[in-house]
């Protein structure tokens, strides 16, 4: 069955720096997402992408954020200048009709 | 407005015994109420999903009961087994307007042998 492949699995990185989270969307999708969840609460929806472009963003999705489908295979998350509340598992997802299919995401840990 | 509600927080429930989770919502335009079943370390996955169109939809030993007037949807594991202790999520969308999904806060369930 086709996978939505993310990367790295785990990353730790200090207050202020830069972080890219890779995603590699299923190859017949046509629209992209990022979740997060903060531990042991809610996913939360931060933004979707569609024909290369933000659809939607949620208020969490501010300008340290930014989206990027640089080929046509990859779709990146990047924070810009990491906070200790940016510390959460990260989630890409895509689809093509109704149903979404999530990756393993990636665990964000920021100290 | 965007909110859905799901309760209970935490399950436990025998094996072979029926589990059942309910979440309600208030934004009428929501027109797709999927479940995900999410295991430790692992994304968020398709359990079950329904249009309310109809009031219910069975997949195996998984139902989803709909209904559209009290705007509340439920989710029924019969025969619940060890192997469906996980945390459950329910969410919706409006698939013609903005398809992103909002979660419900998560049940916890437990099923013990």
């Amino acid at each position: 069955e086709p996978e939505v492949t993310q990367t790295p699995s785990h990353q730790v990185t200090q207050m202020g720096q830069e972080v890219i989270l890779r995603c590699v969307p299923i190859s017949n999708h046509l629209y992209f997402y990022w979740y997060r969840q903060i531990l042991g609460q809610k996913v939360e929806f931060l933004v979707s992408f569609y024909n290369n472009e933000i659809s939607e963003k949620s208020e969490i999705f501010d300008d340290q954020f930014s989206v990027e489908r640089p080929d046509g295979s990859n779709f990146t998350l990047k924070i810009r200048s990491t906070k200790l509340e940016d510390s959460a598992m990260y989630f890409c997802a895509s689809k093509r009709g109704s149903g979404y299919t999530f990756g393993s995401g990636t665990r964000l840990t920021v100290v | 407005q965007q909110q859905v509600k799901q309760s209970p927080q935490s399950l436990i429930v025998q094996k072979g015994g029926i589990s059942i989770i309910n979440c309600a919502y208030e934004n009428t335009a929501f027109d797709y109420f999927p479940w995900y079943q999410q295991f430790p370390g692992k994304g968020p996955a398709l359990l079950i999903a329904i249009r309310p169109d109809v009031s219910e939809k069975k997949e195996g030993r998984f139902t989803i009961s709909f209904n559209k007037s009290a705007k509340q949807f439920s989710l029924h594991i019969m025969d619940s087994q060890p192997g469906d202790s996980a945390t459950y999520f329910c969410a919706a969308s409006s698939l013609y307007n903005t398809d992103k999904l909002i979660f419900g806060t998560g049940t916890r369930l437990q099923v013990f042998p």
